[in-house]
This record gives C-alpha cells, structure tokens and sequence, in this order.
C-alpha cells in the first residue's frame, strides 16, 4: 500500500503563504493527490486534488512535482482558521478509500 | 444545502447493547463510506457502498455491519457493542470515481462501557 509522508506540524504567521509537503513516492500513474483538512471537532474536509498538473481553487493551490513523487499544499494567505490536520492522502482501489495518514497540524499565529 | 448528517452525534451505551448510527446524504452519491478515527492510528475505512444494495468490507469491520437499502441511507450498526469499539466515526460520501472528493458528516462520538 502506497504510503504519504509528511512533517509532524508546521507553523506559519496569519496572511503568510503556507507550503505544506507531502512525499508519496510510491504512487501509482493513476492515482490522483487529494487533500483533506481536519478541524477541530469536525469531520475531515475536501481541500484539493489533481493528477499531474498544478490546481487551483479558491482554498488552495497544489503544486505535483513533475515526478509525482511529491506534492505541496499552498494556502495563498492563511487565517486563524486555516488552523488543523491537513491529510496529504490518495482515493484509489476498489473500495474507493482515502487513506489517511497522521497528517501536517499546522498552527497560524496571529 | 450539500451535507452528509449523521445522528447521533454523541451516544454513551453498554457493552451488548444493539445500536445503529444513521448517515445520510442529499447529494445524490452512489458511493457511501463509514470510518472510525482512533489516536495514533488516523482514519481507518469500515464499511463502503458503491451503490445499493452493494456493500462490502473495509480494513477493519469486525463487529460491525451495514445496510444499503435507499440512495440516500447508509446505517452503521453495532449489534453487540464492546469497549473497542469506542471511537469517532464518520460517514462519507461521493461519486464512485476515485477521481472525486468525498464529503465527510461531523462525527459520532461513541462511548462503549
């Protein structure tokens, strides 16, 4: 089973840029990059995911690397609630799982 | 507005005692998941659904089972709760491509003494 890795914790200052990495270097060609978040007493939630190409929505970008071995989460401008448990993870199998591992707590100091 | 509810969101029981956590969704999603999050070990996949009436196993449903009657519908049901089974769960939802997001409930904590 394909495994992420990722940073313990990250701390950023409130309207910096924020680049959170995730390694995931035994992914398969067909597998996307998904990105959840967890708050606080909250179910996980939808970030962003993408194949090969860089994305962009309007919570974050993702930034593949060109060997898809690695990824990096951009938040453009982070706010006190862009504190929590960001999943670096993948949706894949015929169970359609996300596999989650322990995650990147981020902390956003005012 | 796009949701998935669970019910209940707190829920303090006996060993042995049958319980069901209901899920439901109003997106119209073929896919249906229940997880289980335990400190140090993440989210951990029980029962999924690729449509109804089509059901199967995840990493860990021992003690569990589910049912897949309606679209919109997916209960967890523990018919002889034990204290392991004390955890949080969660319900998730999505389009059965693997390319899609799934959208997550809030949570059940459930307490098993």
């Amino acid at each position: 089973d394909a495994k992420t890795t990722q940073p313990n914790s990250m701390e950023s200052n409130e309207e910096e840029p924020v680049h959170l990495p995730c390694n995931h270097s035994t992914i398969s060609g067909t597998d996307y990059i998904h990105w959840y978040r967890q708050l606080p007493s909250q179910g996980p939630e939808y970030v962003i995911h993408g194949l090969t190409s860089n994305v962009n929505n309007r919570m974050a970008s993702l930034a593949i690397a060109e060997d898809r071995k690695s990824s990096t989460l951009i938040l453009h401008r982070a706010t006190l609630r862009d504190a929590a448990v960001y999943y670096c993870t993948r949706r894949t199998g015929a169970n359609s799982k996300l596999t989650f591992g322990k995650g990147i707590t981020l902390s956003v100091r005012p | 507005e796009a949701q998935v509810t669970q019910n209940p969101r707190y829920l303090i029981t006996v060993t042995g005692k049958k319980l069901t956590v209901t899920c439901s969704q109003n997106m119209n999603h073929e896919y249906m998941s229940w997880y289980r999050q335990d400190p140090g070990l993440g989210l951990r996949q029980i029962y999924y659904s690729m449509n109804v009436e089509v059901t199967d196993k995840g990493d860990v449903p021992e003690g569990y089972k589910v049912s897949r009657k309606e679209k919109r519908n997916f209960p967890l049901i523990l018919e002889s709760p034990s204290p392991n089974q004390t955890s949080l769960y969660f319900c998730a939802s999505g389009r059965v491509a693997n390319t899609g997001e799934l959208f997550f409930g809030e949570g059940s904590r459930l307490t098993v003494l």
